[in-house]
C-alpha cells in the first residue's frame, strides 16, 4: 500500500523559506506513471495545487506561486521536496503531498496526512 | 478565489439523493472530461471518490456518481448516510499554462 509521510518544520518566521519534504514508501518515486505534489489548505479554506514534479524533475508549478515555489526530487530515497520562499501568515496551512496521474496531473489518487505549517514570529 | 465554483452547502436527509455542481469555463471543465472529486471529513485527508468525470476508484460506492454538461460538473451521491457528511471538492485539469484547479468546497450536511 503506497503511503507518503510529509515532515519540516511546524513554524516558520515572516520572510523566510518554508521546507517540507514527503517520503513516499510502499512504491517507486521512478515510476513513469505519475507525478507527484504539493497541495494546501489554510485553516478552515479549500484547497490549492501548489505544484508537481515527475522523476526526471520536470516540474509544473501553480502560477499563482510560481515565483516563490521549487519542488525537487531525490529518487535515491523516493523523496520530493518543497521549498516556498518570503513566506507571510497568508501561507499558514496545512501542506499536503500525493501522488497524481502522469500526463495530466489529476486526479489525485494518494494523499499524505497532511503537516500544519504556521508563518509566525 | 477559486477558479471552480461550488454551492457552500448542501444538505439532505438520509435516503435522499443531493447533488453538488462544480461550474468552470471552457478552459477547464468544458475542454477536458478531467474532473475529479473529492470527499475530506474534519481533520484528515481528501479522498478520490470520482474520477475522469464518472469513474470511481476501487473501494467507493456506488452511491456516488458523477457527470458533466458543458462547463459543469455533478456529483450526486444517492441513499445519503450519516457517514456522507463531510466537504466535497471538485478538481479539472485547466490546460498547460494552469495546470490544475480546485473548487472552493461544498460542505455536506446529512439532516
Amino acid at each position: 500500500q503506497l503511503q507518503l509521510q510529509e515532515s519540516g518544520p511546524g513554524l516558520v518566521k515572516p520572510s523566510e523559506t518554508l521546507s517540507l519534504t514527503c517520503t513516499v514508501s510502499g512504491g517507486s518515486i521512478s515510476s513513469s506513471s505519475y507525478y507527484w505534489g504539493w497541495i494546501r489548505q489554510p485553516p478552515g479554506k479549500g484547497l490549492e495545487w501548489i505544484g508537481s514534479i515527475y522523476y526526471s524533475g520536470s516540474t509544473y508549478y501553480n502560477p499563482s506561486l510560481k515565483s516563490r515555489v521549487t519542488i525537487s526530487v531525490d529518487t535515491s530515497k523516493n523523496q520530493f521536496s518543497l521549498k516556498l520562499s518570503s513566506v507571510t501568515a497568508a501561507d499558514t496551512a496545512v501542506y499536503y503531498c500525493a501522488r497524481q496521474t502522469n500526463g495530466w496531473l489529476v486526479p489525485i489518487d494518494y494523499w499524505g496526512q497532511g503537516t500544519l505549517v504556521t508563518v509566525s514570529s | 478565489q477559486s477558479a471552480l465554483t461550488q454551492p457552500a452547502s448542501v444538505s439532505g436527509s438520509p435516503g435522499q439523493s443531493i447533488t453538488i455542481s462544480c461550474t468552470g469555463t471552457s478552459s477547464d471543465v468544458g475542454s477536458y472530461n478531467l474532473v475529479s472529486w473529492y470527499q475530506q471529513h474534519p481533520g484528515k485527508a481528501p479522498k478520490l471518490m470520482i474520477y475522469e468525470g464518472s469513474k470511481r476508484p476501487s473501494g467507493v460506492s456506488n452511491r456516488f456518481s458523477g457527470s458533466k454538461s458543458g462547463n459543469t460538473a455533478s456529483l450526486t451521491i444517492s441513499g445519503l448516510q450519516a457517514e456522507d457528511e463531510a466537504d466535497y471538492y471538485c478538481c479539472s485539469y485547466a490546460g498547460s499554462s494552469t495546470y490544475v484547479v480546485f473548487g472552493g468546497g461544498t460542505k455536506l450536511t446529512v439532516l
